[in-house]
């Protein structure tokens, strides 16, 4: 049973244009969000994370959006640039141990 | 990744071999984390730690044993390697004081043949 879920394991956008990714998950004891991005043959980089009493985040060209209602998130990237082609993995916490638990990433690719 | 050094980058096994995956941090941080990546899979959680001489179970635990008798290193071991453990390995940490994000290393990636 998928916890955290990323429907889709590609997206392809033009350089310059808004990207978007999205998250969903099912448990509700959830309470802190994540982005990471993760390049080949490296470990995942923490991009941008969202704690449950916010419904926004912003760090520079990446914004990250949580709905509670909906369990939903979503990252959005502007503008996007070719460095950004990436895997992303959503990932969420609950509890005090810190375990974290991930989505199947989404693969963004950003063309010149 | 700075920080968060595993070891070795890359191993070949038979099926049936025993072998130990080492990471090792100078950051001092408490809490340290075994993940494995399968092709579509993530990432999911194999055993942890929250400090030294602890270990816990996570997500996918069996085959695995792990130890932490130092705090800088959480040692994952496969007793008798099997073919599914074919997968990339990744280490992480948290620093639960500064309550940055965890952080990776690079990866094993193991290949059990």
């Amino acid at each position: 049973d998928q916890q955290v879920k990323q429907n889709s394991p590609s997206l392809s956008v033009q350089e310059g244009r808004i990207s978007i990714l999205n998250c969903d998950y099912t448990n509700s004891m959830f309470d802190y969000f994540l982005w990471y991005k993760k390049y080949p043959a490296e470990g995942p980089t923490f991009l941008i994370s969202i704690s449950s009493i916010k419904d926004k985040n912003e760090d520079g060209r990446f914004t990250v959006f949580l709905n509670k209602s909906a369990k939903h998130l979503s990252l959005h990237i502007v503008p996007s640039q070719p460095g950004d082609s990436a895997v992303y993995f959503c990932a969420a916490s609950g509890g005090s141990n810190y375990k974290l638990t991930f989505g199947k990433g989404t693969l963004l690719t950003v063309n010149p | 990744n700075a920080g968060v050094t595993q070891t070795p980058k890359f191993r070949v096994l038979k099926t049936g071999q025993s072998m130990t995956l080492l990471c090792a941090q100078d950051m001092n941080h408490e809490y340290m984390y075994w993940y494995r990546q399968d092709p579509g899979m993530g990432l999911r959680l194999i055993h942890y730690s929250v400090g030294e001489g602890t270990t816990a179970k996570g997500e996918v635990p069996d085959g695995y044993n792990v130890s932490r008798l130092k705090k800088q290193n959480f040692l994952l071991g496969l007793e008798s390697a099997a073919p599914s453990q074919t997968s990339v390995y990744f280490c992480a940490t948290w620093d639960t004081y500064s309550n940055q994000p965890q952080h990776f290393g690079d990866g094993t990636r193991l290949s059990i043949l």
